[in-house]
C-alpha cells in the first residue's frame, strides 16, 4: 500500500498569512505514461463531508479560490493557502489515487492564530 | 445537480450485520465507479472499497480491514449503491460516506478523483 504522511499534524496561522501543508507518499504517484501526479487535496469542515480542492497535484477544482495552490511531483507535495481566511479553518487531507487501495494522509488541522 | 444520500446507519452489536444504501441522482450513475469511505469519530479518512462501472464488469475491491466481511454492490435500475456489512467489530464504528469517482466522459479531466460525497451515515458498533 502507498502510505501518505502529512506534516504538520496541526497548524495555527494568522489571518492573511500563508499556510503550508506538506504530504509525502511512500512511493511515487507520478504515472510516467501521461506525466500526471495522482495526488489530490481535500478540505473537510466540521460536520461536513470532504470537498475536493486540488487534483493532479496542482489543478484547482472549479469554484476553489485561487489562494489555494498545490505543487510537487513524485513523492513530495505541498498545499499552500496564500492568505488565510476565516472560512479556511478545516482539516486538510492529501490522497493518492494512483492505485488501490486508495490512501489518505492522516490530516492536518488548520486553525487561526 | 449531483446528489448522494446515504442511509441505513444504526447502532448494532458486535458480530452483527447492517446494510447501508446510497441514493444517487443528477448524473449517469452507471458511468461512474463508486466508493465507500469511512471516518471513525475524531479520526481521519479510510477508504473502504470500490465498485467499478458496467464497462468494467462491476468489479469490486476492498480495504484489507474489511475484505471478506463487507460486500459492495449497486443497482442501476435504482441508481443506488450498497454496502453489506457483516461480522461487525467495534472498530467499524464510523461515519460512512459514499463518493463518486470521476470516471470518463465529462469527468475525464479529473479522472480518479472523488468529486462528490454524500453527507454520511453513522454506524455504531457497541454492546
Amino acid at each position: 500500500d502507498i502510505v501518505m504522511t502529512q506534516s504538520p499534524d496541526s497548524l495555527a496561522v494568522s489571518l492573511g498569512e500563508r499556510a503550508t501543508i506538506n504530504c509525502k507518499s511512500s512511493q511515487s504517484v507520478l504515472y510516467s505514461s501521461n506525466n500526471k501526479n495522482y495526488l489530490a487535496w481535500y478540505q473537510q469542515k466540521p460536520g461536513q463531508p470532504p470537498k475536493l480542492l486540488i487534483y493532479w497535484a496542482s489543478i484547482r477544482e472549479s469554484g476553489v479560490p485561487d489562494r489555494f495552490s498545490g505543487s510537487g511531483s513524485g513523492t513530495d507535495f505541498t498545499l499552500t493557502i496564500s492568505s488565510l481566511q476565516a472560512e479556511d479553518v478545516a482539516v486538510y487531507y492529501c490522497q493518492q489515487y494512483y492505485r488501490t487501495p486508495i490512501t489518505f494522509g492522516q490530516g492536518t488541522r488548520l486553525e487561526i492564530k | 445537480e449531483v446528489q448522494l444520500v446515504e442511509s441505513g446507519g444504526d447502532l448494532v452489536q458486535p458480530g452483527g450485520s447492517l446494510r447501508l444504501s446510497c441514493a444517487a441522482s443528477g448524473f449517469t450513475f452507471s458511468d461512474h465507479y463508486m466508493d465507500w469511505v469511512r471516518q471513525a469519530p475524531g479520526k481521519g479518512l479510510e477508504w473502504v472499497g470500490r465498485i467499478r462501472d458496467k464497462t468494467n464488469s462491476y468489479t469490486t475491491e476492498y480495504a484489507a480491514s474489511v475484505k471478506g466481511r463487507f460486500t459492495i454492490s449497486r443497482d442501476a435500475s435504482k441508481n443506488s449503491l450498497y454496502v453489506q456489512m457483516k461480522s461487525l467489530k467495534t472498530e467499524d464504528t464510523a461515519v460512512y460516506y459514499c463518493a463518486r469517482v470521476c470516471s470518463g466522459g465529462s469527468c475525464y479531466s479529473k479522472e480518479g478523483t472523488f468529486d462528490y460525497w454524500g453527507q454520511g451515515t453513522l454506524v455504531t458498533v457497541s454492546s
